[in-house]
C-alpha cells in the first residue's frame, strides 16, 4: 500500500521569508501523481500544485515549487515570498496514474506566517 | 459556478441515529467520493464511485453506506451513527477516475454523541 509521510506538524515562517514543507512517500509504482493541497481556516481543500512523476522538471505556480526527487521518493514544496494568506494546513497526497482521483493524504503540516 | 456543495455544514447526532450527509455536483463529473479527516490522520478515503449505478469502497468504509442513482448526486449515509464517526466529511468530484484533479466541497462536521 502506499504511505504519505509528513514529519513535520508545524513549521513557522516570517512574512517575505521562504520556507519549504517536506513530504515523503513510499510506492512500488512508476507512474504517479503528487499534489500539495493548501487547507485554511475555512476548511476548504484548495489544490496548490500537481506534480506528474515521469516529468523531470519540477512544477511551479507562482509563488510555489515544489522539489521532486523521484529516486528518494521526496517532495518537498517551497514558498516564497510568505503571505499571511499562507497560513494554512499543508497535505501532501499520492495518486497511482490509472486511478489518479482516488489520493493518499499525509498527515498534514500547520503552517504558521508571522509578521 | 457552484462546484460541490455539501449538506449539511454542521450536524450533531446521537448515538444509533441515521442521517444522510448529501452531496451534489452541477460540473458533469463522472468520479465522486467521500473522505473524511480525523486530527492527525488526514483525509481517508471511504467510498468512491466512477459513474451512475458505480461504487466502490475505500480505505475506511465500514459503517457507511453509499449509492449513485444520477451523475450529479452522491449522498453518504450512517445507518446506526457511532461516536467514532465524529468527523470531518469531505465529498470530492473530478472528470474521471483517472483525471486526478479533485473538486472539494466545503466539508461537513459531525458530532456523534
Amino acid at each position: 500500500a502506499q504511505t504519505v509521510t509528513q514529519s513535520q506538524p508545524e513549521m513557522s515562517v516570517q512574512e517575505a521569508e521562504t520556507v519549504t514543507l517536506s513530504c515523503t512517500y513510499d510506492t512500488s509504482e512508476s507512474d504517479y501523481y503528487l499534489f500539495w493541497y493548501k487547507q485554511p481556516p475555512s476548511r476548504q481543500m484548495i489544490l496548490v500544485i500537481r506534480q506528474e512523476a515521469y516529468k523531470q522538471q519540477n512544477a511551479t505556480e507562482n509563488r510555489f515549487s515544489v522539489n521532486f526527487q523521484k529516486a528518494a521518493k521526496s517532495f518537498s514544496l517551497k514558498i516564497s515570498d510568505s503571505q499571511l494568506g499562507d497560513a494554512a494546513m499543508y497535505f501532501c497526497a499520492y495518486s497511482y496514474t490509472g486511478t489518479a482521483s482516488k489520493l493518499t493524504f499525509g498527515t498534514g503540516t500547520r503552517l504558521q506566517v508571522t509578521l | 459556478n457552484a462546484g460541490v456543495t455539501q449538506t449539511p455544514k454542521f450536524q450533531v447526532l446521537k448515538t444509533g441515529q441515521s442521517m444522510t450527509l448529501q452531496c451534489a455536483q452541477d460540473m458533469n463529473h463522472e468520479y465522486m467520493s467521500w473522505y473524511r479527516q480525523d486530527p492527525g490522520m488526514g483525509l481517508r478515503l471511504i467510498h468512491y464511485s466512477v459513474g451512475a449505478g458505480i461504487t466502490d469502497q475505500g480505505e475506511v468504509p465500514n459503517g457507511y453506506n453509499v449509492s449513485r442513482s444520477t451523475t450529479e448526486d452522491f449522498p453518504l449515509r450512517l445507518l446506526s451513527a457511532a461516536p467514532s464517526q465524529t468527523s470531518v466529511y469531505f465529498c470530492a468530484s473530478s472528470y474521471s477516475e483517472s483525471s486526478g484533479r479533485l473538486f472539494f466541497g466545503e466539508g461537513s462536521r459531525l458530532t456523534v454523541l
